[in-house]
């Protein structure tokens, strides 16, 4: 399966653990990016990588929430001294660079279910 | 679990009737519009796009038509099918950033 994999599939916790998440994108891909969905709305959007930097982080929800793509491949998404609130899932999307006069396609993995009790 | 919300607008239609399913957008500066599909359990998957400088784009059994005068996207699906029943999301780009914006969703249930 050459698509975006993510890990694990279902996580189960008590408020005030922290969590992380894996994500391995396209490998072709260098844009990586993590969303959050909650029950009935859309995706939302989080933070994004273009390689190993991230270019965008002022969408993660709190300072508990960090990402890091350390050598610009798989990216790890870690929420601290979770909540219930923080109940979602989680998704991460990969696509190559946008260029001029094209659209950036995102290509989702099949998410995280995070369930914080 | 479900990845999708059970409270969402829905559209019932019968095995091989057409779909159209609406979007409304806000953005006026957005100028790339993208369809997914998200089934049970699973994340978006990308069906159709549109950049702005177009009104109509047409894939296999499925038409995506913008109206930039009042910011409304559409999907139309031809002879709908029971594997098409899943929940549909627009999502929106705009040129000066790079996130998409996802619309609420609609849930797509097909009758046999």
């Amino acid at each position: 399966d050459t698509g975006v994999s993510q890990d694990p599939r279902h996580k189960i916790t008590k408020r005030g653990q922290n969590v992380t998440f894996r994500c391995d994108p396209i490998s072709e891909h260098n844009r990586l990016y993590w969303y959050r969905q909650t029950l009935g709305q859309g995706p939302e959007f989080l933070t994004y990588f273009q390689n190993e930097a991230q270019l965008e982080k002022s969408r993660l929800l709190s300072d508990r929430f960090s990402a890091e793509r350390p050598k610009g491949s798989f990216s790890t998404l870690e929420i601290q001294r979770t909540e219930q609130g923080d109940s979602a899932m989680y998704l991460c999307a990969s696509s190559y660079p946008r260029v001029r006069g094209r659209g950036e396609k995102l290509f989702f993995g099949s998410g995280t279910q995070l369930s914080v009790l | 679990g479900e990845s999708v919300g059970l409270h969402l607008p829905t559209l019932s239609v019968q095995e091989g009737d057409n779909s159209i399913i609406n979007c409304a957008y806000s953005n006026s500066a957005s100028d790339y519009f993208i369809w997914y599909k998200q089934e049970s359990g699973k994340g978006p998957q990308f069906i159709i796009d549109i950049r702005s400088n177009m009104d109509k784009r047409q894939g296999q059994r499925v038409t995506v038509l913008l109206n930039k005068t009042v910011k409304h996207l559409s999907l139309q699906i031809a002879a709908t099918q029971p594997g098409d029943s899943a929940v549909y999301f627009c999502a929106e780009n705009r040129n000066a950033g790079n996130m998409l914006t996802f619309g609420g969703g609609t849930r797509l249930m097909v009758k046999p």
